[in-house]
C-alpha cells in the first residue's frame, strides 16, 4: 500500500522559507504514470493546489504561487520536497503531499498533512 | 487561475439525496473529463470519491455518483447517511496543465 509522509518544521518566521519533505513508501517515486505534488488548506478555507513534479523533474506550479515555489525530487531517497519563500501569515496552512495519477488526473494518495504556522 | 465555484453548504435528512455543483470554465471543467470529487472529514486527509467526472474508485459506495453538463460538474449522494457529513471538494485539470480546486461544500446531515 502506497504511503506518503510529510516532514518539516511546524513553525516558520515571516519572510523566511518554508521547507517540507514528503517520503514515499510502498512504491517507487520513479513511476511514469503519476505526478507528485503539494496541496494546502489554510484554516477555515478550502484546498489550494500548489504544484506537481514528475520524477524526471518537470514541474507544474499554481500561477499565484509560482514566483515563490520550488518543488524538487530525489529519486535515490524516494522523496520530493517543497520550498515556499518569503512566507507570510497567509501561508499558514495544513500542507499535504500527494500523488496525482496521470491518465485519470486524480489525486489518489494523500499524506496525513502537516500544520505549518507562520509567526514570529 | 480562479477556484471552481461550489455552494458553501448543503444539507439533507438521512435517506434523502443531495447534489453539489461545481462550476468552472471551458478551460477546466468544460474542457476535460478530468473532474474529481474529494471527501474530507475533520482532521483527516481528503479521500477521492469520484474521478474522471463519474468513475467511482474501488471501495466507494455506489450512493455517490458524478456527472457533468457544460462547465458544471455535479456530485450526487443518495440515501444520505450520518457518516456522509463532511466537506466535499471538486477539482479539475486545466488547459495550462495545472489543477484547480473548488472552494469546498460543507454537507450537514440533519
Amino acid at each position: 500500500q502506497l504511503q506518503l509522509q510529510e516532514s518539516g518544521p511546524g513553525l516558520v518566521k515571516p519572510s523566511e522559507t518554508l521547507s517540507l519533505t514528503c517520503t514515499v513508501s510502498g512504491g517507487s517515486i520513479s513511476s511514469s504514470s503519476c505526478l507528485w505534488g503539494w496541496i494546502r488548506q489554510p484554516p477555515g478555507k478550502g484546498l489550494e493546489w500548489i504544484g506537481n513534479i514528475y520524477y524526471a523533474g518537470t514541474t507544474y506550479y499554481n500561477p499565484s504561487l509560482k514566483s515563490r515555489v520550488t518543488i524538487s525530487v530525489d529519486t535515490s531517497k524516494n522523496q520530493f520536497s517543497l520550498k515556499l519563500g518569503s512566507v507570510t501569515a497567509a501561508d499558514t496552512a495544513i500542507y499535504y503531499c500527494a500523488r496525482l495519477s496521470l491518465g485519470y488526473y486524480v489525486t489518489d494518495y494523500w499524506g496525513q498533512g502537516t500544520l505549518v504556522t507562520v509567526s514570529s | 487561475q480562479s477556484a471552481l465555484t461550489q455552494p458553501a453548504s448543503v444539507s439533507g435528512s438521512p435517506g434523502q439525496s443531495i447534489t453539489i455543483s461545481c462550476t468552472g470554465t471551458s478551460s477546466d471543467v468544460g474542457g476535460y473529463n478530468y473532474v474529481s470529487w474529494y471527501q474530507r472529514h475533520p482532521g483527516k486527509a481528503p479521500k477521492v470519491m469520484i474521478s474522471e467526472v463519474s468513475n467511482r474508485p474501488s471501495g466507494v459506495s455506489n450512493r455517490f455518483s458524478g456527472s457533468k453538463s457544460g462547465n458544471t460538474a455535479s456530485l450526487t449522494i443518495s440515501g444520505l447517511q450520518a457518516e456522509d457529513e463532511a466537506e466535499y471538494y471538486c477539482s479539475s485539470y486545466t488547459s495550462t496543465s495545472t489543477v484547480v480546486f473548488g472552494g469546498g461544500t460543507k454537507l450537514t446531515v440533519l
